[in-house]
């Protein structure tokens, strides 16, 4: 089955900008989460979401936001995009929430580089 | 989120040889996960451990999660040039309300034939 796909790849935004990523989760699991991957701070949580209700969120500011549709994919956006923002945006998917165990783990995404110019 | 400690940052080795590093926290995990990250693309799930002692194999790779649910291991037998990438530790805390991962800092991988 496929795994799971982030839309864009890449892309190049401009500071002040604001930017959409996209992610569809493994057929059949419920549970999205975001990683921001950078070298200083390596892979950081974002939020994670179930049943379209952000169920936990990482230290980030509220630039950062995302949601979940009634089909299980997830959008997140940052506003008013920084330089420090360049990173690997990481989307993971589970079947379902909170405590993972066999038959429950995380799958990642190719994830979409961004980077702010 | 808490940051795990990730050792050996880097490691050089020749082709054949065996590899191994590890994971600790200061607190108790309920799962430990082992992922490799090639450039430019997202983590790939290796192992997942999710009882304490657990020892699990998949293929020439080994882990175990450790007795006092603080640490783990990864070991890889006969290394080959594709071994090449970043691991990554990634534990979730036992009673997190949510499943946000912890993640280690990584250990670059570089194997010479």
């Amino acid at each position: 089955k496929a795994g799971v796909t982030q839309t864009p790849r890449y892309l190049i935004k401009t500071r002040g900008q604001q930017v959409t990523l996209s992610c569809s989760p493994i057929s059949g699991h419920r549970s999205v989460s975001w990683y921001q991957q950078t070298p200083g701070q390596g892979l950081q949580f974002l939020f994670e979401y179930f049943s379209e209700t952000q169920r936990n969120k990482g230290n980030f500011p509220g630039r950062f936001s995302g949601r979940q549709f009634s089909n299980s994919r997830s959008e997140m956006n940052v506003s008013t995009l920084e330089l420090g923002d360049s990173a690997l945006y990481l989307c993971a998917s589970s079947l379902r929430t909170p405590i993972l165990s066999s038959g429950n783990t995380i799958y990642f995404g190719e994830g979409s580089w961004l980077t702010v110019v | 989120g808490q940051q795990l400690n990730q050792s050996p940052q880097s490691m050089f080795i020749q082709e054949g040889e065996d590899v191994s590093m590890n994971c600790t926290s200061s607190s108790i995990f309920n799962t430990w996960l082992w992922y490799k990250q090639d450039p430019g693309e997202g983590p790939v799930l290796l192992i997942a451990l999710y009882k304490a002692g657990e020892l699990t194999s998949n293929g020439r790779l080994t882990a175990q999660f450790g007795i006092t649910r603080k640490d783990s291991f990864l070991n890889i037998s006969a290394s080959i040039p594709s071994d090449v990438g970043i691991y990554f530790c990634a534990g979730q805390l036992a009673g997190n309300s949510g499943y946000a991962l912890n993640f280690g800092k990584g250990t670059s991988l570089l194997v010479t034939p």
